[in-house]
C-alpha cells in the first residue's frame, strides 16, 4: 500500500513567521511531488510541484524534496492569515494516478 | 488557465435516487478521477479514466459506476444513491506527466 503521511496538525504559526510543513511517502519510485492548499469547502489548488532533489522556489513558497529520505516540505514565509488552510502533499509515481496525504491544517495567528 | 467545471456545486437527492455528476476539462487532459472527500478521511479515489471509454477502480468504486464518451467528459453516476454517499465529491484531469487539476467541487447530500 503506497502511503503518504503528513502530520494532522493543527499547525499554528504567529503572522510573519516561516511555516514548515512535512511530508513523508512510502513508494521509492515516486517521480512527482506536489503541494496543494484547500481552503475550507473548497477545492484543492495547487501551489508548487517538485521533481528533483533540492530546493524550489515560488513566491513565498519553498518547496524542498530529499528522495533519500522519502521527505518533501513546504516552507511558508512571511506567514498570512490568509494562508489558513489545510495543505495536501501529492505524490505521483510511473503511473498514473497520485497519492495524497492526509493534509496538514495551518493557523496563521493575527 | 486550465478550467475543469462540474456541474452542479450544491445536490441534494434521495435515497434510491439515480444520480449524474458530470466534469467537463478544456485543456485536452488525457487523464480524469472522481474523488470524494470526507472529514477526518482525506480525498478517496473512486475512480479513473486514461483514455476516452477507459476507466479503472480506484479504492472504493463499491456504489459507483463512470462514463467517459468523450475526451473532455468524465461522468460519476450513484446507481442508487444511498445516505453514506453524502459527500464532496471532487473531479480533477492531468495529462500524464504534468499535477492534477480539481474542479469547485459538487456537495452531494443525499436524505
Amino acid at each position: 500500500q503506497k502511503e503518504v503521511e503528513q502530520n494532522s496538525g493543527p499547525l499554528s504559526v504567529p503572522e510573519g513567521a516561516i511555516a514548515s510543513l512535512n511530508c513523508t511517502y512510502s513508494d521509492r519510485v515516486s517521480q512527482s511531488f506536489f503541494w496543494y492548499r484547500q481552503y475550507s469547502g473548497k477545492s484543492p489548488e495547487l501551489i508548487m510541484s517538485i521533481y528533483s532533489n533540492g530546493d524550489k522556489e515560488d513566491g513565498r513558497f519553498t518547496a524542498q524534496l530529499n528522495k533519500a529520505s522519502q521527505y518533501v516540505s513546504l516552507l511558508i514565509r512571511d506567514s498570512q492569515p490568509s494562508d489558513s488552510a489545510t495543505y495536501l502533499c501529492a505524490v505521483r509515481n510511473y503511473g498514473q494516478n497520485f497519492v495524497f496525504g492526509p493534509g496538514t491544517r495551518l493557523s496563521v495567528l493575527p | 488557465d486550465v478550467k475543469v467545471t462540474q456541474s452542479s456545486r450544491y445536490l441534494v437527492k434521495r435515497t434510491g435516487e439515480k444520480v449524474f455528476l458530470e466534469c467537463v476539462q478544456d485543456m485536452d487532459h488525457e487523464n480524469m478521477f472522481w474523488y470524494r472527500q470526507d472529514p477526518g478521511l482525506g480525498l478517496r479515489l473512486i475512480y479513473f479514466s486514461y483514455d476516452v471509454k477507459m476507466k479503472e477502480k480506484g479504492d472504493i468504486p463499491e456504489g459507483y459506476s463512470v462514463s467517459r464518451e468523450k475526451k473532455e467528459r468524465f461522468s460519476l453516476i450513484l446507481e442508487s444513491a444511498s445516505t453514506n454517499q453524502t459527500s464532496m465529491y471532487l473531479c480533477a484531469s492531468s495529462t500524464n506527466t504534468d499535477t492534477q487539476y480539481f474542479g469547485p467541487g459538487t456537495r452531494l447530500t443525499v436524505l
